[in-house]
């Protein structure tokens, strides 16, 4: 079964700052999507971005960009320009490509940001 | 455009009554989820449908849980009887290219 590690319970950032949320992944797949989730106080699950595995390509949408080791099994997320608005709880998640659309989540770390 | 819609919000009960949590995904989206978030097991899948199907009910916790979708707007997640330790959000998620959306989540209390 597919399992997913975030070994970071907290994290914190001044704001402005750049910070990176880890994660790690096992699997004997070939093809698989990851992503990450913002889950902030409010409880919404947000989608903040997506990785396909077949991609080479490290997946950026504005801020948020990934850096996808694929041998490594490794996700991690860098957040540049931390703003107030990206306090939450980060979830990172990974799904099969072939078959099972279910998610398998990681335990989550808590991002502060510091003022 | 609306996303996954997600009622109610909130629910408090009593241990033993029966729970009705709904859920309408986003128009379009062809496979439906309903996770369940808690301190001690953090999110996990409990039943997802494909085309109204239901093709993994694993991780339905036992009979006292039931799952439907009688069409493509609209799925239910049943609990008769309640137990405390049902207490927990429950979140839909719809999907149509494999990224998945959430709803805002049922926060669910039993007493």
């Amino acid at each position: 079964a597919q399992t997913v590690t975030q070994s970071q319970p907290e994290m914190s950032v001044q704001e402005a700052e750049t910070v990176t949320l880890s994660c790690t992944y096992d699997t004997s797949e070939s093809d698989y999507y990851l992503f990450w989730y913002k889950q902030p106080p409010s409880r919404q699950m947000i989608l903040v971005i997506r990785q396909e595995a077949y991609k080479q390509q490290n997946a950026t949408e504005n801020r948020f960009s990934v850096n996808f080791q694929k041998a490594a099994k490794s996700f991690s997320l860098k957040i540049s320009d931390s703003q107030l608005g990206d306090a939450a709880m980060y979830f990172c998640a990974y799904r099969t490509n072939f078959g099972n659309e279910k998610l398998t989540f990681g335990t989550g770390t808590r991002l502060t940001i510091i003022p | 455009d609306a996303g996954v819609i997600q009622s109610p919000r909130h629910e408090v009960t009593e241990m033993g009554q029966e729970v009705t949590l709904r859920c309408k995904p986003i128009s379009g989206h062809n496979s439906l989820f309903w996770y369940r978030q808690t301190m001690m097991r953090g999110l996990e899948l409990l039943i997802y449908f494909n085309n109204n199907v239901p093709i993994d009910d694993s991780g339905m916790p036992e009979d006292r849980f039931s799952a439907k979708m009688p069409n493509a707007s609209f799925s239910t997640l049943k609990i008769q009887p309640s137990e405390p330790r049902d207490s927990a959000v429950y979140f839909c998620a719809s999907s149509l290219l494999g990224t998945q959306y959430f709803g805002p989540g049922t926060r669910l209390l039993v007493l």
